[in-house]
């Protein structure tokens, strides 16, 4: 079975800080991995996807995340702050045996103040 | 531009009345998918569908149907049996490959209600 758990439900930052947002998993089998983006009343957009190559995975927007399989974690990073990066982050996890069935988290939402 | 087309943006249901949700996809996509969103609680599946003329049920089929009788096009109808229908709804699609390390695509999503 698989599951995914977002640690934070909410995160606030200041414009031009590191954004840190945490996600840890179980997972019977080796997972893929993504994070979204989901801007308000907009539907979700890839951030970048772990599929077993490399841990550190970089993805749009300046965003990365590491994949830890000791910790069982997947957070995901930014190193400065915009003000467009304010949504709502959901870390996802698919195994191989689940066909196509994604598990999302409960999402975190992600303040930027100026 | 290549993408998911979810219509109408907004809908609102009175009670007892069946409502079709549309999802048009430009991608060549095999797969596609419905999402129930609602606040706090992620996505969650509904319904998914492989290949034109197949489906699965996902989590929370009940009170929900769908057809698939064009690959580019999967609607879903919220019947009358499905007692709490105010949600998003998501569709999303992605290629079928190895399955689940295939991003999916998603709509702009509608937003049904109850009237």
């Amino acid at each position: 079975a698989q599951s995914v758990t977002q640690l934070d439900s909410h995160v606030s930052v200041s414009e031009g800080t590191p954004v840190l947002l945490r996600c840890n998993y179980s997972s019977s089998y080796s997972p893929s991995l993504f994070w979204y983006v989901q801007h308000p009343n907009k539907g979700l957009q890839l951030l970048l996807k772990y599929t077993s190559a490399a841990t550190l995975v970089k993805g749009i927007n300046g965003f990365e995340a590491e994949f830890k399989k000791s910790e069982t974690s997947f957070h995901l990073t930014k190193p400065s702050a915009h003000m467009s990066d304010a949504a709502e982050y959901f870390c996802v996890v698919s195994e191989g045996n689940s066909g196509y069935a994604l598990n999302f988290g409960k999402g975190t939402s992600l303040l930027v103040t100026p | 531009d290549g993408g998911i087309t979810q219509s109408p943006k907004y809908l609102f249901r009175k009670e007892g009345q069946n409502v079709t949700l549309s999802c048009e996809q430009n991608l060549n996509h095999d797969a596609m998918y419905w999402y129930r969103q609602d606040p706090g609680q992620g996505l969650r599946l509904i319904y998914y569908s492989q290949i034109v003329n197949d489906f699965q049920k996902g989590d929370i089929a009940e009170g929900y149907s769908v057809s698939r009788e064009k690959k580019e096009s999967f609607p879903l109808t919220v019947t009358s049996a499905q007692k709490n229908p105010t949600a998003f709804y998501l569709c999303a699609s992605s290629l079928r490959g190895e399955g689940s390390n295939q991003p999916q695509h998603f709509g702009d999503g509608t937003r049904l209600s109850i009237l």
